[in-house]
């Protein structure tokens, strides 16, 4: 199985920060990744999908990188409504796996 | 508009059975891989099982042999059957269309499923 960490685990932030998330494949997944946000309660949304791709009706403040095995999300300047929990995805080859996560709160 | 409402969750003992329901509109869900994914409270993302448009189907390790995947095109329906439930499959099971390459683009609200005694 292929595994998925990012880090860091946790980031503190303030509005108009610029907030970058790593995540790591354990073996090479080209750019099948995505990522997701989730809020409490709510069900994950996808922001980016093919490592760089954006989502229909995502902001453009989101942006995604990588290739292989590393990647990144950068939001570019942080907003309020983004305060959440950011997960990133292979889909590369069952069985899928997920990131352990990254909670992104206020400062 | 796109939307997928996931049922069936509920309190079940060890050993239970249960059979969670998606019901999908908005969409040619003939054309779609489905997949079912789960979230213990409080904590990250499991991917649980997939079927394909052919009908393949694909399983987390840790339900392989308990829990078994199905749709049926004429309800819009996606299914699942999870047996001999233990107390770790306890989550909030999430049904999620899959719009190409892996890519869950859209999502249910999520059923929740609590196994103990």
């Amino acid at each position: 199985d292929i595994q998925m960490t990012q880090s860091p685990s946790s980031v503190s932030a303030s509005v108009g920060d610029r907030v970058t998330i790593t995540c790591r494949a354990s073996q090479g997944i080209s750019s099948w990744l995505a990522w997701y946000q989730q809020k409490p309660g709510r069900a994950p949304k996808l922001l980016i999908y093919a490592a760089s791709s954006l989502q229909s009706g995502v902001p453009s403040r989101f942006s995604g990188s990588g290739s292989g095995t590393d990647f990144t999300l950068t939001i570019s300047s942080l907003q309020p409504e983004d305060f959440a929990t950011y997960y990133c995805q292979q889909g590369t080859s069952f069985p899928f796996t997920f990131g352990p996560g990254t909670k992104v709160d206020i400062k | 508009e796109v939307q997928l409402v996931e049922s069936g969750g509920g309190l079940v003992q060890p050993g239970g059975s249960l059979r969670l329901s998606c019901a999908a509109s908005g969409f040619s869900f003939s054309r779609y891989d489905m997949h079912w994914v789960r979230q213990d409270i409080g904590k990250g993302l499991e991917w649980v099982s997939s079927i394909g448009t052919a009908g393949d189907r694909y399983y987390a390790g840790s339900v392989k042999g308990r829990f078994t995947i199905s749709r049926e095109n004429v309800k819009n329906s996606l299914y699942l059957q999870m047996n001999t439930l233990r107390a770790g499959d306890t989550a909030v099971y999430y049904c999620a269309r899959d719009f190409g390459s892996g890519y869950l683009d859209y999502w249910g609200q999520g059923t929740l499923v609590t196994v103990s005694s």
